[in-house]
């Protein structure tokens, strides 16, 4: 069974950091792309960043509305992606899903995301 | 990325068909997918490669695609079936989803 699991969320001041860690399991974690997708209270899902597998030379891609702000690494010894969330603003406040895919080539994996809110 | 445009809402009575239209610049070149989210809970994936239904969910679930625009119809609507719906689509930059469009069952 796939499983996907965020941690890491939490409270964090404006202009404070946070990262975030993606626990995965029960599929090739080390030939998948692995991608972050937020969702804001009541609004709609965006795509936050991914990183490819180390065959596609772990290339990294981000949202404009976080490119140079966040990075995504991963460690395929351990299973495990990470969102790396710096000069947070109070515009970042939702809840994160690490997200994979699977044969049909769409997102057929999600975790159960984690909630970030970024306040004073 | 690029931008990829839903409705808002759409209502429909129990048995009827719900049609959820996705219109976006990239399409003709690039597969969309399909979400069905719940309240309190992740995506689910409900159509890939435009009109493909991943195994588990329900045949009247159904996409096609013309030109610029793509089409999630859902026949025979059941209670259980409202839910935020998204299409997304990808191309070698990144990724997008639409706005997602609240399906109500009247």
């Amino acid at each position: 069974e796939v499983q996907l699991v965020e941690s890491g969320g939490g409270l964090v001041q404006p202009g404070g950091s946070l990262k975030l860690s993606c626990a995965a399991s029960g599929f090739t974690f080390s030939g998948s792309a692995m991608h972050w997708v937020r969702q804001a209270s009541g609004k709609g899902l965006e795509w936050v960043g991914r990183i490819r597998s180390k065959a596609n030379s772990y290339a990294t891609a981000y949202a404009a509305s976080v490119k140079g702000r966040f990075t995504i690494s991963r460690d395929d010894s351990k299973n495990t992606a990470y969102l790396q969330m710096n000069s947070l603003k109070t515009e970042d406040t939702a809840v994160y899903y690490c997200t994979s895919r699977g044969n049909s080539e769409g997102f057929d994996y999600w975790g159960q995301g984690t909630l970030v809110t970024v306040s004073s | 990325s690029y931008e990829l445009t839903q409705p808002p809402s759409v209502s429909v009575s129990p048995g009827q068909t719900a049609r959820i239209t996705c219109s976006g610049d990239a399409l003709p070149k690039q597969y969309a997918y399909w979400y069905q989210q719940k309240p309190g809970q992740a995506p689910v994936l409900v159509i890939y490669k435009d009109s493909e239904r991943p195994s588990g969910i329900p045949e009247r679930f159904s996409g096609s695609s013309s030109g610029t625009t793509v089409t999630l119809t859902i026949s025979g609507v059941q209670a259980e079936d409202e839910a935020d719906y998204y299409c997304q689509s990808a191309d070698s930059s990144g990724t997008s989803f639409g706005g997602g469009t609240k399906l109500t069952v009247l």
